[in-house]
């Protein structure tokens, strides 16, 4: 079974530009979330969908970050325009729907290097 | 709000040393506790967790016990292997059954030497 996959692996872009990066969950996995990591900090969570609805997005840190999950299947998160702050690491994840008293073990996919120069 | 604090990196040990990676937290109620590994050029995987106070996680030779008194959820190890080394992070889930997002540390590298 293939885990979760993210394109592209590395983006250099410089300030002011667009940048799409994309998440393929696991077949079957209703939740995806994406998180970032910025400056080797804390991985901080960025926004939850349930199928193609945002659960949670308390975590994105302004509107130049939009998400997106077409048919419930993979996600894009687009950053448009690219600020020197938004360098860092994407992480996307994705779980099953066990119901909430259960723990949804989080499959994590390798992530997305953003450098913005 | 929820927080993770673990210790600074690097952690460099010779192969068969002791590790304890110490990772405390701050939540209201009584969070879920996770440890995630991260392997170079790898996604982070699920080494371990514990969901209520006093609970040991283990797997493959990590173990870490979820003491509620001292907030704590340190990561041991009684022989390292050179194939440890990589990113470890010490992560919380809340209790709100409406919101499934984690709360991480800083990560910390541990480096093996053979």
């Amino acid at each position: 079974e293939a885990g979760v996959t993210q394109f592209p692996s590395h983006s250099v872009i410089e300030k002011g530009q667009t940048v799409t990066l994309r998440c393929d969950p696991i077949s079957g996995h209703d939740n995806l979330y994406w998180y970032r990591r910025v400056m080797g900090k804390e991985i901080k969570f960025l926004l939850h969908f349930v199928k193609e609805s945002k659960q949670d997005e308390s975590g994105m840190p302004n509107n130049r970050f939009l998400a997106e999950r077409t048919g419930g299947t993979y996600s894009t998160l687009k950053v448009q325009p690219a600020e020197l702050e938004d360098s860092g690491v994407y992480f996307c994840a994705s779980s099953q729907d066990l119901g909430s008293s259960s723990y949804n073990e989080q499959f994590f996919g390798p992530g997305t290097r953003l450098t913005v120069l | 709000g929820n927080s993770v604090t673990q210790m600074e990196g690097p952690v460099t040990l010779s192969e068969e040393a002791f590790l304890t990676i110490n990772c405390t937290y701050t939540a209201t109620g009584y969070p879920s506790l996770f440890w995630y590994v991260q392997y170079p050029g790898e996604g982070l995987q699920l080494l371990l967790k514990a969901t209520k106070a006093d609970d040991k996680g283990s797997n493959k030779g990590f173990e870490a016990t979820y003491r509620k008194e001292t907030t704590s959820f340190h990561l041991e190890k009684g022989s390292v292997q050179v194939s440890d080394s990589a990113v470890y992070f010490c992560a919380l889930r809340g209790r709100d059954t409406g919101r499934r997002a984690l709360t991480f540390g800083s990560g910390t590298r541990l480096q093996v030497q053979p």
